[in-house]
Parts: structure tokens; sequence; C-alpha cells
């Protein structure tokens, strides 16, 4: 079972380009989130999706963008890359109800230079 | 946004031995989850234990129990019989019973368990 996918697991970009992070879940989730860590503050919450064609920002939205448009897919974009943006990136999926879990990609870590 | 806070930014047991990780939370809510995450240097988050906050009784699994105690709102993970593979980074996290799932995390406790 492949979970969620994240790609790519290593990036280094130049500031002021931009990419976008693929993330992918095969469980038929329909709630998928986005976090960055950094050391010291644990993980944040970048955006989030709720079902196809529905997002919503987190606690640290500024600079990213997100879609949508299927279940499996949400990806997170980088529209001009900034030093502050070097991170490890997460996304995750879950279902709504009880008993509820959280599964995580591998995780993408970010250098902008 | 919750609050979280681990207070341990590091700690250190020695194999076999047992280890608590202080955590401690802010919410109004009555109803929610909290969770403890193991990741280990391959980064992969891990889902160490869970715990419903309608839920008098401590959870646990394995070597992995928690302490839960909700008027005081602290949520501590002891390991029992601390094994070289728990060396790792261990996030308290809250996750409210109705909404999008989002996790609100602490900032982490690294743990090194010495040979």
């Amino acid at each position: 079972n492949a979970g969620v996918t994240q790609t790519p697991k290593f990036q280094v970009l130049k500031t002021g380009q931009s990419m976008t992070l693929q993330c992918a879940q095969d469980m038929n989730h329909e709630y998928m989130s986005w976090y960055r860590q950094d050391p010291g503050m644990g993980l944040r919450l970048i955006h989030y999706s709720v079902g196809a064609g529905i997002t919503d920002q987190g606690e640290v939205p500024n600079g990213y963008n997100v879609s949508r448009s299927t279940t499996e897919d949400f990806p997170l974009r980088l529209l001009s890359a900034a030093p502050s943006q070097t991170s490890v990136y997460f996304c995750a999926s879950s279902s709504p109800g009880l008993n509820t879990e959280a599964f995580f990609g591998q995780g993408t870590r970010l250098t902008v230079v | 946004a919750q609050t979280v806070t681990q207070s341990q930014p590091e700690m250190s047991v020695q194999e076999a031995e047992t280890v608590t990780l202080s955590c401690t939370y802010d919410t109004s809510e009555n109803n929610y989850y909290l969770f403890w995450y193991k990741q280990p240097p391959s980064r992969q988050m891990i889902l160490v234990i869970r715990q419903e906050a309608y839920k008098q009784q401590n959870a646990t699994e394995n070597r992995f129990s928690v302490n839960f105690q909700k008027a005081a709102k602290s949520f501590s993970l002891k390991i029992s019989d601390s094994q070289l593979g728990d060396t790792a980074m261990y996030f308290c996290a809250f996750m409210f019973q109705t909404g999008a799932n989002n996790l609100f995390f602490g900032t982490g406790t690294r743990l090194t368990v010495i040979p």
C-alpha cells in the first residue's frame, strides 16, 4: 500500500523560482493538509482541504498556493521561493469520523538559496 | 490555533529504563483527540499512541502509555523498557473532534536512548 506519497524528497531552489510539491494518497481520504517543520517550532499547518474543490488557509499560508481538483491529489505551489521557505514539508491525509488518524507522507526537504 | 507545550527539548534514558515525556495543552473544547508522534532520523512521522478526551482510561500500546489528566490539560508519554530504536524526536499533538482533522503540534522532545 502506497499510503501518502510526496515528491520530490529533496529540492534546492534559487530565490524567486517557483515549484510544486506533489502529494497523492490512495486511501480515498477526504481530508488533506500541508505542514512545514522548522527547527524548534514543530509542525505548522500551511493549507488544508476537506474535499475536492475546497481548500482553506492554516496558520502559515503566505507564499503558498493550493488546489484540490481530485480526491487523491493535493499539490502545494511556491510561487516565488524565498529563503524563509527553507523547511521540511509534510503532506497528511485522513478521513472524518471517530477513531480517525492522520497519515503522513515521507516529507520533502526544501532549501532555498 | 491551539497551544501545545513540550517543555523538555532534549532527554536521555538508559537502555531498558523508563522515561516520561511531558506535554501540556490549552483548549476550551471538551471533545478532542491527543496524539504522540515519533520522528526517527528517517523523517517519517509515526503515530505512537492516541487518546480520546472523552475516555477516562489512559491509552496503552505495548511499552508506551500515557497519563491523561484532562482537568490539568496534561498528556505525558511513558516509555517503558527503552530500546535503542526509541531514539527519535517525539511530538505531542492536539486535534479537534469535529473539523478538518488538523493537528496542532508541540515543539518536540529529542529522546536519546543510551546503550
